[in-house]
C-alpha cells in the first residue's frame, strides 16, 4: 500500500538550515513526490517536484533557499538561511493509478 | 496567471447536497487534469477526487465513492463537485487544484460545513 510518512513536527533556527523528510512505503521506493508549502491561515502552495534521481522543478517564483533531494525511498526537502515566513505546514504528494496521496504534513517552527 | 476561484461552499445539513465550483484562468482549461482536495479544520490535506481533460476518467478517494461526483464544462473552463449524503466528517475547506500528476497549482479554498 502506498503510504507517505513525515514526522509531525521540526524547528529549527532564524537563518539556520533544515531538512524536512517525506518516506515513500515499501515498494515505491521509485515514485517521484511534489513538496506543497501552507502558511498559517493560507492556502497550500506548489514548492517543487522531486524525482528519484534528485531531479527536480519548481513552482513559480519559488526562492533558491528551497531545495530538494532523494535516497533511496527518502525524499528531502532542504531550506536554507530560514526566514520566519517560512513557519508553515509542509506536505509531501504523490500519484499513481489515477489517484494521488498526500502525507501527514510537517509543522516547521522557526526559533 | 494562473488562477482557481472556488465558489459554492457553505452550511449544509447532514443528508443534504451542495454543488462547488471552480473558475479557472491563465492557462489551457482543457488540457488539463484537474482535482478537489479538501482539509478537514486543523487536520491535513486530503486528496478528494480527479478528472481527466475530457471528463472521460474520473476518480476518487473511496470515502467519497457512490456520494460525490466530479465534472467540468471546457467551454466554460470550469471544474466542479457534486457533493450528496454529506457527512459531519465531509467538513473542511475545499480546494480546486490543477492536476499535473502532482498539484502545480492551487484555489484559495471554499469552506463546507456539516452541521445540523
Amino acid at each position: 500500500q502506498l503510504v507517505l510518512t513525515q514526522s509531525p513536527s521540526a524547528s529549527a533556527s532564524l537563518g539556520a538550515s533544515v531538512k524536512l523528510t517525506c518516506t515513500l512505503s515499501s515498494g515505491h521506493s521509485s515514485y517521484a513526490i511534489a513538496w506543497h508549502q501552507q502558511q498559517p491561515e493560507k492556502g497550500p502552495r506548489y514548492l517543487m517536484k522531486l524525482n528519484r534521481d534528485g531531479s527536480l522543478s519548481k513552482g513559480d517564483g519559488i526562492p533558491d533557499r528551497f531545495s530538494g533531494s532523494s535516497s533511496g525511498a527518502e525524499r528531502y526537502l532542504t531550506i536554507s538561511s530560514l526566514q520566519s515566513e517560512d513557519e508553515a505546514d509542509y506536505y509531501c504528494q504523490t500519484w499513481g493509478a489515477g489517484i494521488a496521496l498526500f502525507g501527514g504534513g510537517t509543522q516547521l517552527t522557526v526559533l | 496567471e494562473v488562477q482557481l476561484v472556488e465558489s459554492g461552499g457553505g452550511l449544509v445539513q447532514p443528508g443534504g447536497s451542495l454543488r462547488l465550483s471552480c473558475a479557472a484562468s491563465g492557462f489551457t482549461f482543457s488540457r488539463s487534469w484537474m482535482s478537489w482536495v479538501r482539509q478537514a479544520p486543523g487536520k491535513g490535506l486530503e486528496w478528494v477526487a480527479n478528472i481527466k481533460q475530457d471528463g472521460s476518467e474520473k476518480y476518487y478517494v473511496d470515502s467519497v465513492k457512490g456520494r460525490f461526483t466530479i465534472s467540468r464544462d471546457n467551454t466554460k473552463n470550469s471544474l466542479y463537485l457534486q457533493m450528496n449524503s454529506l457527512r459531519a466528517e465531509d467538513t473542511a475547506v475545499y480546494y480546486c487544484a490543477r492536476d499535473a500528476d502532482y498539484v502545480d497549482y492551487w484555489g484559495q479554498g471554499t469552506l463546507v460545513t456539516v452541521s445540523s
